[in-house]
Parts: structure tokens; sequence; C-alpha cells
């Protein structure tokens, strides 16, 4: 079946440090991947995604390569800020589980100032 | 545009109480889904549904029933909730099979 694998939180950074965020993957098929964002308080939103091998999600400042040879989709961003505070997971769709998301558990970043 | 709404946001109930949990889309879109978010454990797939009057089982069915009687509502019951259903209860809705799933807020449950 399919399943996905986050690198364990809490993950603490000062403003402007780099942040990566592990996620590896099993599917039986080709998947497409996500990193969905939940803000304090808030539902889950779509933060990037990439559908085949090579492809790069980006969205503010966030960037994720879906690397077939590793299974991975790690996440990074450059300069963090201290609104980039959330959980953040990693999820992937695949036509044997019908389309539906599996999701990782979820990593809790903090940044301070 | 209101997109994906849930209701109520917080509630507490007593061990065999039951309870409805509403969720709306203004979105128009086909496909609706409950989840339950447990600390470590991520989001799980409870009922899910590919148009109005279509329900099916997710990964956590056990407990809970749904109902989509129009299109832009989908329904979660407990009829009796036990403390193992102590969790935060997002709906999402999507377009299409596979496509970006939109959040509500979130419902968290608390079941004594």
């Amino acid at each position: 079946g399919n399943s996905v694998t986050q690198m364990e939180g809490p993950v603490t950074l000062s403003e402007e440090a780099f942040l990566t965020i592990n996620c590896t993957y099993t599917a039986t098929g080709y998947p497409s991947l996500f990193w969905y964002v939940q803000y304090p308080g808030e539902g889950l939103q779509l933060l990037l995604k990439a559908t085949k091998a090579d492809d790069k999600g980006s969205n503010k400042g966030f960037e994720a390569t879906y690397r077939k040879e590793t299974t991975s989709f790690h996440l990074e961003k450059g300069s963090v800020q201290v609104s980039d505070s959330a959980v953040y997971f990693c999820a992937l769709s695949d036509r044997s589980n019908d389309y539906k998301l599996s999701f990782g558990a979820g990593t809790t970043v903090t940044v301070r100032a | 545009n209101a997109g994906v709404t849930q209701t109520p946001k917080f509630r507490v109930l007593k061990t065999g109480q039951s309870m409805t949990l509403l969720c709306a889309q203004d979105m128009n879109h086909e496909y609706m889904y409950w989840y339950r978010q447990d600390p470590g454990m991520g989001l799980r797939l409870i009922h899910y549904s590919v148009g109005e009057g279509t329900t099916a089982k997710g990964e956590v069915p056990d407990g809970y029933n749904v109902s989509r009687l129009k299109k832009q509502n989908f329904l979660l019951g407990l009829e009796s909730a036990a403390p193992s259903q102590t969790s935060v209860y997002f709906c999402a809705s999507s377009d299409a099979r596979g496509g970006t799933q939109y959040f509500g807020p979130g419902t968290r449950l608390l079941v004594l």
C-alpha cells in the first residue's frame, strides 16, 4: 500500500535560517506528491505539488523536487520567517488508491525572531 | 466566497451521546471528504463522497456514518460517541478525482 514518512519534529529555527523537511514515500504506481501547510488554528492548505518525476513544485519561497530514484519529496526554504511557523504535511495520491490522499504524520516548525 | 465551512467549531460530548458535524462548500465540488487528525498520525480518511447521493468508506470508518443529500453538504454522524473519537475533524472538497483538496477550519471534538 501507499505510505508517507516525514522527519520527526518539532523543528525550531531562527529567522533567516535554512529549512529542510525530509519526506519519503512508498507507492505501487506513479503518485502525485504534495506538501500541505497548516497554520495555527486553521485547516490545511496546499503549499505545492509535483505530478511526475523530476518536477519541482514551488510556492512562497518553498521548493520540493520529485525524486523517483530516491522516492523522496523533501521540502526546502532558504530563509524562513516567523510567519512560516506551522505544521507541514507531505502527502501522495495514486491511481491504485483511487487518488485518495495519504498523509505523513506532519512536522511542526517554529521560527523564532 | 466562503470555501469550505464546518459547524460547530468545538464540542464536548459525553460517552454514548450522538452528534452530527456539518460541512458545507460553495465551490460546486463533486468530491468531499472527512478526515480526523490525531497527534503523530497525520490525517486519516474516515469517509468520502464522489457526488451527491454517494458515500464510501475510508481508512477509519468504524463508529461514523455520513450522508450527502445535497451536493454542497457532507454530514458526519457519531451515533454513540466514545473517548477514542476525541480528535480534530476536517472536511475537504475537490473538483476532480486526484484534484487539489480544499480544507475547512476543523471541528475540535472532546468525548468525556
